[in-house]
């Protein structure tokens, strides 16, 4: 199995809502990652977790509260979003090496397509 | 920081010709270099990588790379192209030592039949 798997596919929500983003891999990568795309832009880093620790916050806003509760599985919490933040959401994984270090490709899943009202 | 730039943000060409499209990163140490791409509605794939070893890498569906580490670049080529080729092409660079992959802005690539 060589595939990451986000839910759900399409979400739409207001300013106030609480929502949240999922995603698994069952490759047995111990890091994860969650980017943000805006339409016609590269993917811009969020969040990585190593073994399960969150290792790099790139300046995230709070309203994102990402969780990796196990190995397998990553979640976006979503909370009091602006519609700014609509954007493609995607989850990727990959080895990070002994050292935590990343030592092979990522692999990312089909997003999910967030809409802010 | 690293940065990485793609100096064709739109290409356009006929099936069989042949494609190459530029990437350049800034960044003074190892670097672990990749060529992702993004069909329409699909998710991003990786086409090619290089960790080390030969410059020359041969990935999938008939693309390479070289990297030429004096002029930091790492230039994706095909030599004849399909419509099935149509996409967004995406450069990305990670530092060796890190988790972190910076992508290039974007090459999108219509080919017509």
């Amino acid at each position: 199995d060589t595939e990451v798997t986000q839910t759900p596919k399409h979400l739409v929500m207001g300013m106030t809502n609480k929502k949240s983003l999922k995603c698994e891999q069952h490759m047995g990568h111990r890091a994860m990652y969650w980017y943000k795309q805006k339409a016609k832009k590269p993917p811009e880093l969020m969040f990585v977790y190593s073994y399960e620790k969150l290792s790099i916050n790139e300046s995230v806003p709070s309203r994102f509260s990402p969780e990796c509760p196990n190995s397998s599985l990553l979640n976006l919490h979503l909370h009091a979003l602006q519609p700014e933040d609509s954007a493609l959401y995607l989850c990727a994984s990959s080895h990070p090496g002994t050292s935590g270090r990343a030592i092979d490709e990522q692999f990312f899943g089909p997003g999910t397509r967030l809409t802010v009202l | 920081a690293q940065s990485v730039s793609q100096h064709n943000h739109h290409v356009i060409l006929s099936e069989a010709a042949s494609l190459e499209l530029g990437c350049n990163y800034s960044y003074g140490g190892t670097v672990n270099l990749f060529w992702y791409v993004q069909y329409p509605g699909q998710h991003l794939q990786l086409l090619l990588k290089y960790f080390s070893g030969d410059p020359l890498v041969k990935g999938i569906k008939g693309f390479e790379a070289e990297f030429i580490k004096s002029k930091f670049s790492f230039n994706l080529r095909k030599p004849s192209v399909q419509w099935s080729d149509t996409a967004e092409y995406f450069c990305a660079v990670r530092e060796a030592a890190g988790n972190k992959l910076t992508f290039g802005g974007g090459t999108r690539v219509l080919v017509k039949p």
